[in-house]
């Protein structure tokens, strides 16, 4: 079934280390999309590429490293350099043109302890 | 900027009409949509309408664009205990460009 995966579902960090989130799609989309949501917050872009080898800063990018060397993959790493990382992350990814739509994973929940 | 509003809650009696509503800044935002997200899952898609249309039905949603106003509802119909969640509100420029979600609204259905 074609879909888009995040991995793990839940992740506990130590403070000081970085940790990467995964995202893969097999729906041939082009763009990819990380974001971040946390509670009263909505969601919030933290990266998203719309081609392999290349990506744009959202919002809140500070903090955030991410990756497109596949078409079906966006990783996202999250630093130490990220204050307040403890969040819930959602990976989406859409098809450029008209009468599309972006399908989103199941998410990724992160713990700093 | 983009920005996107919505009221954080709604509670509604089961077989009632729910009415979510949102307004958005972008006059340039071609696409509106509708996400639900149950506890702990992702966002699934209910519906979505282009900016040049004024209305579109799916069996129990109706979606009403007043782009003049830039305000956009969600109603369903006959609420169930199974349509709790929070409900988000999105614009976007394109297919492949980024959504601007607004901050959901939390929906309780009371039996």
């Amino acid at each position: 079934d074609g879909g888009i995966t995040q991995s793990p579902k839940y992740l506990f960090r130590k403070e000081g280390q970085n940790v990467t989130l995964s995202c893969e799609q097999n729906l041939n989309h082009d763009a990819m999309y990380w974001y971040r949501q946390d509670p009263g917050q909505g969601l919030r872009l933290i990266y998203y590429s719309q081609i392999v080898n290349d990506f744009q800063k959202g919002d809140i990018a500070e903090g955030y490293s991410v990756s497109r060397e596949k078409k079906e993959s966006f990783p996202l790493t999250v630093t130490s350099a990220q204050k307040n990382p403890t969040a819930f992350y959602l990976c989406a990814s859409s098809m450029a043109g008209v009468d599309t739509e972006a399908f989103f994973g199941q998410g990724t929940r992160l713990t700093v302890v | 900027g983009e920005d996107v509003e919505q009221s954080l809650f709604l509670s509604v009696r089961e077989g009632d009409s729910s009415v979510i509503n949102c307004t958005y800044t972008d006059s340039s935002s071609t696409y509106l949509y509708w996400y639900k997200q149950e506890p702990g899952a992702g966002l699934q898609l209910l519906t979505y309408i282009f900016s040049n249309m004024d209305m579109k039905q799916d069996q129990r949603l109706t979606v009403l664009l007043n782009k003049k106003d830039k305000h956009l509802s969600l109603r369903i119909a006959d609420t169930q205990t199974g349509d709790s969640a929070i409900y988000f509100c999105a614009e976007s420029l394109s297919g492949n460009t980024p959504l601007v979600f607004g901050k959901g609204t939390r929906l309780s259905v009371i039996a």
